[in-house]
């Protein structure tokens, strides 16, 4: 367990429709990912939030947007939902930044909120 | 262009057998590179992360090698388990704040 939660597991959704996807990372931790992974791809990059801000944004278009709260738990948004967003969507929050001021890399995901969009 | 790619797509192996998994990458620069194991329908769990001077990280019956010259990893897995059966996911870490990609994976899967 990583201590990542991540909600709803699934759902199911109209193109057209928008939907809020939600994490709550491991205590601690102050950096949220937020990744796409379509069926038998690696995860995609959609954006990173630090702080309560937009730290990095991967090829998305704005209909994606995020938000992270104070208590560093964080939601994905989409909408006008395309047939393509059908996937599983993968939060992973990192620990704070060691002294050199460089992140590491370490990730722990969540189990994922799968999206299908009919 | 910054790329990780995995080699094979898929395997098939029985179990108790020994398998190795190739990750090729061509990130630069390189801060660090890690291997996922990914339950179908579930998040993906890190095995190993390897720095620019580890050669070699064992986790149980998990070894992953880096040669950082080249640019490969490895991940060898020992006396496979029906368990083993998901898929592996290589990531490497570039320098900077969001320099992170990710292989496509490979699919093990562990037959009795």
């Amino acid at each position: 367990e990583t201590g990542v939660t991540q909600s709803p597991t699934h759902l199911i959704k109209t193109r057209g429709q928008q939907v809020t996807l939600r994490c709550s990372s491991q205590s601690g931790h102050n950096t949220v990912s937020w990744y796409q992974q379509a069926l038998g791809q690696g995860p995609q990059f959609i954006f990173q939030y630090y702080r309560e801000e937009e730290n990095g944004r991967g090829n998305f278009p704005p209909r994606f947007s995020g938000l992270q709260f104070p208590n560093y738990s964080s939601e994905l948004n989409v909408n006008a939902l395309e047939l393509d967003d059908s996937a599983l969507y993968l939060c992973a929050s990192s620990p704070p930044r060691r002294a050199s001021g460089l992140n590491t890399g370490e990730l722990f995901f969540g189990e994922g909120s799968r999206l299908t969009v009919l | 262009k910054n790329q990780v790619e995995q080699s094979p797509q898929s395997l098939i192996i029985l179990e108790g057998k020994n398998c190795t998994l190739q990750c090729n990458y061509t990130v630069s620069p390189f801060s660090n590179l890690r291997w996922y194991k990914q339950d179908t329908g579930r998040g993906p769990v890190s095995l190993t992360i390897m720095t620019f001077s580890e050669n070699t990280k064992s986790n149980g019956r998990y070894t992953a090698t880096l040669d950082a010259d080249t640019k490969q990893s490895s991940l060898h897995i020992t006396a496979s388990q029906l368990s083993d059966s998901a898929s592996y996911i290589c990531v490497v870490w570039g320098l900077g704040a969001n320099n992170l990609f990710f292989g496509t994976g490979t699919r093990l899967t562990v037959i009795p």
